[in-house]
């Protein structure tokens, strides 16, 4: 079965980072992209980032890019989220999926329960 | 960016057919997918590439996309159904999301 397992959520203080991790199982990790998608409290789905497999090329809204990084240990099929300089509007559920397609036109299949990110004083 | 529009809400008597639309620039030409989010649960993709329905998500939905609209048709509709809809497609290297629509099966 698979399964994506999200860990590293909490509450920070603005201005603050955080490390999200998703622990990946019952497939095999290196060969999918994967993605970072977070939910405001009571909003919609935003993308925020994403990884290719093996090549390990990474990409980012707008709304993140030069604040948050993505990374991945294909060997201990985990994927990171590096979050830095916090802002209040980065208060969400954050949520992990693997990428299935042919890379052009990805959907997001299955995702993980999520963690939450409090970005408060 | 590429602006999805997806309506706020959309009722539907049950047992009824429900469409959710999903407008955008030519999306014709891009592939859309859907996810259903069930309140206090995990998105999950219920359509794929427009039309594909993933194994265990019924016959009852389907899924079209042509010109400047996408839709989502749920048949026979359920209580079980009442969730938030997501279309969802890529704009070069940058997924994209509509805002979502809140499904009522009345």
């Amino acid at each position: 079965e698979v399964q994506l397992l999200e860990s590293g959520g909490g509450l920070v203080q603005p201005g603050g980072s955080l490390r999200l991790s998703c622990t990946a199982s019952g497939f095999t990790f290196s060969n999918y992209a994967m993605t970072w998608v977070r939910q405001a409290p009571g909003k919609g789905l935003e993308w925020v980032s994403d990884m290719t497999g093996f090549s390990g090329h990474t990409y980012y809204a707008d709304s993140v890019r030069g604040r948050f990084t993505i990374s991945r240990d294909n060997s201990k099929n985990t994927l990171f989220l590096q979050l830095t300089n916090l802002r209040a509007d980065d208060t969400a559920i954050y949520y992990c999926a693997r990428e299935d397609g042919r890379a052009s036109d990805n959907w997001f299949d299955p995702w993980g329960q999520g963690t939450p990110v409090i970005v408060s004083s | 960016s590429y602006d999805l529009t997806q309506p706020l809400s959309v009722s539907v008597a049950l047992g009824q057919t429900a469409a959710i639309s999903c407008g955008g620039d030519n999306i014709g030409r891009k592939s859309v997918h859907w996810y259903q989010q069930k309140p206090g649960q995990t998105p999950v993709v219920v359509i794929y590439r427009n039309t594909n329905r993933p194994s265990g998500i019924p016959e009852r939905f389907s899924g079209s996309n042509s010109g400047n609209t996408a839709t989502l048709t749920i048949s026979r509709a359920q209580t079980g159904d009442e969730a938030d809809y997501y279309c969802q497609v890529w704009d070069n290297t940058i997924a994209m999301f509509g805002a979502g629509t809140k499904l009522t099966v009345l």
